[in-house]
């Protein structure tokens, strides 16, 4: 059982570019969440989905698009690339709302964004 | 709105010492509230969770108690080992459950 699986573990953009970081996850969860992690900043949430077809943004959305075509994958793009956007991205799911003990969210091992 | 605001790190113990990690939280109604902890090249795991008042989540040792009189949800532990080396989140989850919520992190070093 994998799990959620982040690709790539790390990645150096030039300002500008794009890329797609990939999520996917093989527990039949409906809900996955992008988190970026940032030092003194926490976690911040940047989009979620609560099934295949629904999307919405978090609470650092802007720079970041993201579909959900399939239960299993999430998507996080970046269309173009800015410093700021330097982070760790954290990709994360959970089988129900509301933060059940029997339904926690379940996160990947992280991707390390560095744009140049 | 809604935020987590927890101590400061790092925070560094010796083996078997006690542990405190404070974090206090706002939120609209009566949210659920966790600890996730994060070793290190790993993603967060759930550590434990409260979803009510008064409420006390435990497990590996670690204790924490939903106090809503004080928005409070401290983490304790009476006895840390080297094991315990890690950074730990305190979180909460909105009422629907869409949103977490998480605090800045307490990175925590054990030394034998």
């Amino acid at each position: 059982n994998a799990g959620v699986t982040q690709t790539p573990k790390f990645q150096v953009l030039k300002t500008g570019q794009s890329m797609t970081l990939q999520c996917a996850q093989d527990m039949n969860h409906e809900y996955m969440s992008w988190y970026r992690q940032d030092p003194g900043m926490g976690l911040r949430l940047i989009h979620y989905s609560v099934g295949a077809g629904i999307t919405d943004q978090g609470e650092v959305p802007n720079g970041y698009n993201v579909s959900r075509s399939t239960t299993e994958d999430f998507p996080l793009r970046l269309l173009s690339a800015a410093p700021s956007q330097t982070s760790v991205y954290f990709c994360a799911s959970s089988y129900s709302l509301g933060g059940d003990v029997n339904s926690p969210l379940h996160f990947g091992n992280g991707t390390r964004l560095t744009v140049t | 709105g809604n935020s987590v605001t927890q101590m400061e790190g790092p925070v560094t113990l010796s083996e078997e010492a006690f542990l405190t990690i404070n974090c206090t939280y706002t939120a609209t109604g009566y949210p659920s509230l966790f600890w996730y902890v994060q070793y290190p090249g790993e993603g967060l795991q759930l550590l434990l969770k409260a979803t009510k008042a008064d409420d006390k989540g435990s497990n590996k040792g670690f204790e924490a108690t939903y106090r809503k009189e004080t928005t409070s949800f401290h983490l304790e532990k009476g006895s840390v080992q080297v094991s315990d080396s890690a950074v730990y989140f305190c979180a909460h989850a909105t009422n629907t459950g869409n949103q977490f919520y998480f605090g800045t992190g307490t990175s925590l070093t054990v030394i034998p």
